[in-house]
């Protein structure tokens, strides 16, 4: 079973900081989901990238899948309170057709 | 639509009690799927299914039974609760399973779950 390594653990920044979090993995990934859960809420999907070397933006957020499929970093410019939430990469290739989860970034941003 | 939704949001057992968590999805998908989130262990899976009649056994399924009578519903039931269980849980729904990228997997809003 692939392990996905997410780091920091935790990250807490005042708001207009910009700031990058990461998912490791020793094997390739098929393709791999970044998922932003807010607290007391299920994880929603925020990007699937599949290409290596891909990079997607959603507003603030830009995410960038490595040239040998190995990391994925998700990138936040000036981050506001609404950001605050827990960041999940997950690889959708489980045998059992479930997705494998890392632990995840808190992420805390103070007004 | 209203998506996933699970009933109730929050409980509290007596060891060796029984319940059963409840989940529905509209969006008519065929893969569903039940994960437990602990602190610093993340999201496992429990017990999935891809359609109705069909579920298996996930990562982490001692402790719990599943059932799929319809596309729609995906009970999760706790025979014997026990505190080993306190936990937060979770139901998702795909349009399907498997090793394919284009997949979203929908979640409910979650029940957290203590037994004493």
């Amino acid at each position: 079973t692939q392990l996905l390594e997410q780091s920091p653990q935790f990250l807490s920044i005042q708001e207009g900081e910009n700031l990058t979090v990461y998912c490791n993995s020793s094997s390739v990934f098929s393709s791999l989901q970044w998922y932003r859960q807010e607290p007391g809420e299920g994880p929603v999907l925020l990007v699937t990238v599949v290409t290596g070397g891909e990079v997607k933006k959603l507003k603030r957020l830009t995410f960038q899948f490595g040239d040998a499929r190995k990391d994925s970093s998700l990138h936040i410019t000036a981050a506001q309170p609404g950001d605050t939430g827990l960041y999940l990469c997950a690889e959708p290739g489980g045998s059992q057709g479930n997705l494998i989860f890392g632990k995840g970034t808190k992420l805390s941003v103070k007004p | 639509n209203a998506g996933v939704t699970q009933t109730p949001k929050f409980q509290v057992l007596k060891t060796g009690q029984s319940m059963t968590l409840q989940c529905a999805q509209d969006m008519n998908h065929e893969y569903m799927s039940w994960y437990r989130q602990d602190p610093g262990m993340g999201l496992r899976l429990i017990h999935y299914s891809v359609g109705a009649g069909i579920t298996d056994q996930g990562e982490v399924p001692n402790g719990y039974n599943v059932s799929r009578s319809t596309t729609e519903d995906f009970p999760l039931r706790l025979l014997s609760a026990a505190p080993s269980q306190t936990s937060v849980y979770f139901c998702a729904s795909s349009e399907t399973g498997g090793r394919t990228y284009s997949y979203e997997q929908y979640f409910g809003p979650g029940t957290r779950l203590t037994v004493t």
